[in-house]
């Protein structure tokens, strides 16, 4: 079992839906992030949280570290928004733990 | 501006051959990291360095090397003895600490023909 699963593996949208995005890990964690891979590969980070809830723009990202569960939300869904969405813990010293992310298409 | 840079983008090599990528960051990040990507897994930790002249093995260090003579660059050799070497390899950096981000540069795809 991986440390760090997320779910849905593939998700198709229609523009202008509510998304969620979840991952959940088996570890004790110092921080959270989820990060954005679009097709041409660069990776940009989205959110590094380690309690509560995170918001910049359209994008919401909340943790509940009890449960080891975090969620990544998108607002009004753009075509533009359709990548690769990855989720990675921060469980020891400086290294990350990654989740196999989760392909998201949206459709105009 | 302030950033990752790897290059090449894309890079072909014969088996057998060493090839190094490399890594260069102005951010004035301590730390920085080497992973490799394949299809439908997470990213994999080769090495990383946490300051200049010190690095360590990650989760998959065989069949490849780093040196870290200086804080902004941090190269990657895939030697010959990587059975596997073909995949997307990213680079990233931060400013070390279990609460600081790490940045990504842009990637690079290696094919071993």
């Amino acid at each position: 079992k991986n440390e760090v699963e997320q779910s849905p593996q593939n998700l198709t949208a229609q523009e202008g839906e509510f998304i969620t995005i979840n991952c959940s890990y088996s570890v004790g964690i110092s921080a959270l992030h989820w990060l954005q891979q679009h097709p041409g590969g660069g990776i940009v980070s989205l959110f590094m949280l380690s309690s509560g809830k995170k918001k910049h723009g359209r994008l919401i990202a909340t943790i509940n570290i009890q449960e080891k569960h975090s969620s990544l939300h998108i607002t009004a869904s753009h075509p533009r928004d359709s990548a690769v969405y990855i989720c990675a813990v921060k469980s020891s010293g400086d290294k990350l733990t990654f989740g196999t992310g989760t392909r998201l298409a949206v459709r105009p | 501006d302030g950033g990752i840079t790897q290059s090449p983008k894309y890079l072909f090599r014969k088996e057998g051959q060493n090839v190094t990528l490399s890594c260069e960051q102005n951010l004035n990040h301590d730390a920085m990291y080497w992973y490799r990507q394949d299809p439908g897994q997470g990213l994999r930790l080769i090495y990383y360095s946490q300051i200049v002249n010190d690095f360590q093995k990650g989760d998959i260090a065989e069949g490849y090397s780093v040196s870290r003579e200086k804080k902004e660059s941090f190269p990657l050799t895939v030697t010959s003895a990587q059975k596997n070497p073909t995949a997307f390899y990213l680079c990233a950096s931060s400013r070390g600490g279990s609460y600081n981000e790490q940045f990504f540069g842009p990637g690079t795809r290696l094919t071993v023909l």
